[in-house]
């Protein structure tokens, strides 16, 4: 069974940087799984916000951006705003079949 | 503008089943596979199914292989999830979503609401 890694909580000041990352049991993240990060806020759906690792949707403001990065997916906030307090989910394809990520939750503090 | 409403969710006693919609509107459905995607209270998300634009390929996750069907209606708009021998712990807010592929490149864009399925007796 693929299990998706990422990390449970993480803090950030505002206007600051924070990055999340997205392992594979699997091993290395590539392109290949089509990384793609969803922003949830609580009594809410979730929001695609990144597609195809790097790839904003027409809606995600500039601050967020994706990456490969040591061998996982990676979400980069740049200048983290207060209303980016979320949490957040990878997501990794593999073939037809998808694996969300465990989440990160994201304080802004 | 892109819509997805989920319906059907409700309380079931363990080992009932139920069925729950997902209405499309704003773009041409058929062009495009569909996702549901589960949410157990509190916990993260969990992908659920896909299904192909016409119908003709399905992709569950282990824990609902044999219990669980997707299907879709492109007439009328429509996916299903078909849930039986439910169990507690399949409750969870359902979403479904739509899954584009620009060539190759997937993306599960636009979301519904959710729809919440209760086990219990």
């Amino acid at each position: 069974q693929t299990v998706v890694t990422q990390e449970p909580s993480l803090t950030v000041s505002p206007g600051g940087t924070v990055t999340l990352t997205c392992a594979s049991s699997t091993g290395a993240v590539t392109s290949g799984y089509f990384p793609n990060w969803f922003q949830q806020k609580p009594g809410q759906a979730p929001r695609a916000l990144i597609y195809s690792t790097t790839n904003r949707h027409s809606w995600t403001p500039a601050r967020f951006s994706g990456s490969l990065l040591g061998g996982k997916a990676a979400l980069t906030l740049s200048g983290v705003q207060p209303e980016d307090e979320a949490e957040y989910y990878c997501l990794l394809h593999y073939g037809g079949a998808q694996v969300f990520g465990g989440g990160t939750k994201l304080t802004v503090l | 503008e892109v819509q997805l409403v989920e319906s059907g969710g409700g309380l079931v006693q363990p080992g009932g089943s139920l069925r729950l919609s997902c209405a499309a509107s704003g773009f041409t459905f058929s062009n495009y596979w569909m996702t549901w995607v589960r949410q157990a209270p509190g916990k993260g998300l969990e992908w659920v199914a896909n299904i192909k634009q016409d119908g003709n390929e399905e992709y569950y996750v282990d824990s609902v292989k044999g219990r669980f069907t997707v299907s879709r209606d492109n007439a009328k708009n429509s996916v299903h999830l078909q849930m039986n021998s439910l169990g507690a712990e399949d409750t969870a807010v359902y979403y479904c979503a739509r899954l584009a592929f620009g060539g190759v490149i997937p993306r599960n864009d636009y979301w519904g609401h959710g729809t919440l399925v209760t086990v219990s007796s």
